[in-house]
C-alpha cells in the first residue's frame, strides 16, 4: 500500500449536522484499516480496526464502513457535536511482515456551536 | 491504566548533543513504533519493533537509533541530532493481533537548535 488519500481535508459544520469523510487506499495486499482521533495537543486515538470487506464498526455517533474490493473507507458521525472537533486519520496497512501502516494527512473537522 | 508513557514532553537541545526519548508500556505488546509528524506530512514510521531484540527500520530512520531489551521499552537516540530533526516524535504500541489498534505516548515535541 502506497497512498492513501483522504477527503475533504477539511470540513467546518454546525452542531447537530451529521458529516462523513473518505479514505481512499490502494486495493492490493489489504491487511486492515485504522480510523484514529486527534485532538489538538493530544495524541491519536485509536476510533476502529476494520479488517474485513464489508465491515461496519459503531461507537456511540461514530461509524465506519469498509470496501477492500474497490479501496475506500467512510467514517460518517451523526449529530456532531464541538467535542467532535479534531483530526480523524485514517492509515490502512499491508500484508508485509511490518504489518505497517500508511498515514493518510487526515481530515480536519470543526464543529460549531 | 493502560497506556504508553513517553518522556520528556519537550525538549530544546542544541546540534550534536545526544538524547534519548523514552518509551514504556504497560500493556504486554509486542508491536512498537517511532513516528514523527512534520507539518504538511503524515505520520511517518522512524523505527518499529516486533519483539524483544527484534528491530527494523521504518521510512525516515537516519540519525536514529533504538533498542528493545525489554518488551516494555523502547527508547528513541539521537546520537547526533541536527536541526531537521526538530519534530513531534510519538511512541505507540500495539498487540500483534490483526485487529489491534494503536495506544500512542503523549508525544515529545524536540526542538534542535
Amino acid at each position: 500500500i502506497l497512498n492513501v488519500e483522504q477527503s475533504p481535508q477539511s470540513l467546518h459544520v454546525q452542531e447537530g449536522d451529521s458529516t462523513n469523510f473518505t479514505c481512499s487506499f490502494p486495493s492490493s495486499n489489504f491487511y486492515a484499516l485504522h480510523w484514529y482521533r486527534w485532538e489538538t495537543a493530544k495524541s491519536p486515538e485509536a476510533l476502529f480496526v476494520m479488517t474485513l470487506n464489508g465491515d461496519e464498526k459503531k461507537k456511540g455517533r461514530i461509524s465506519a464502513t469498509l470496501n477492500t474490493k474497490e479501496g475506500y473507507s467512510y467514517l460518517y458521525i451523526k449529530g456532531s457535536q464541538p467535542e467532535d472537533s479534531a483530526t480523524y486519520l485514517c492509515a490502512p496497512g499491508g500484508d508485509g511482515n511490518n504489518r505497517k501502516l500508511i498515514w493518510g494527512l487526515g481530515t480536519s473537522l470543526a464543529v460549531n456551536p | 491504566e493502560a497506556q504508553v508513557t513517553q518522556n520528556p514532553r519537550y525538549l530544546i537541545t542544541v546540534t550534536g548533543k545526544k538524547l534519548t526519548v523514552t518509551c514504556s508500556q504497560n500493556m504486554n505488546h509486542e508491536y512498537m513504533s517511532w513516528y514523527r509528524q512534520d507539518p504538511g506530512l503524515g505520520l511517518r514510521q522512524i523505527y518499529y519493533s516486533m519483539n524483544v531484540e527484534v528491530t527494523d527500520k521504518g521510512d525516515v530512520p537516519e540519525g536514529y537509533k533504538v533498542s528493545r531489551k525489554e518488551k516494555r521499552n523502547f527508547p528513541l537516540i539521537l546520537e547526533s541530532p541536527s536541526p531537521n530533526q526538530t519534530s513531534l516524535y510519538f511512541c505507540a504500541s500495539r498487540g500483534a493481533g490483526r485487529g489491534y489498534g494503536y495506544t500512542f505516548g503523549s508525544g515529545t515535541r524536540l526542538t534542535v537548535v
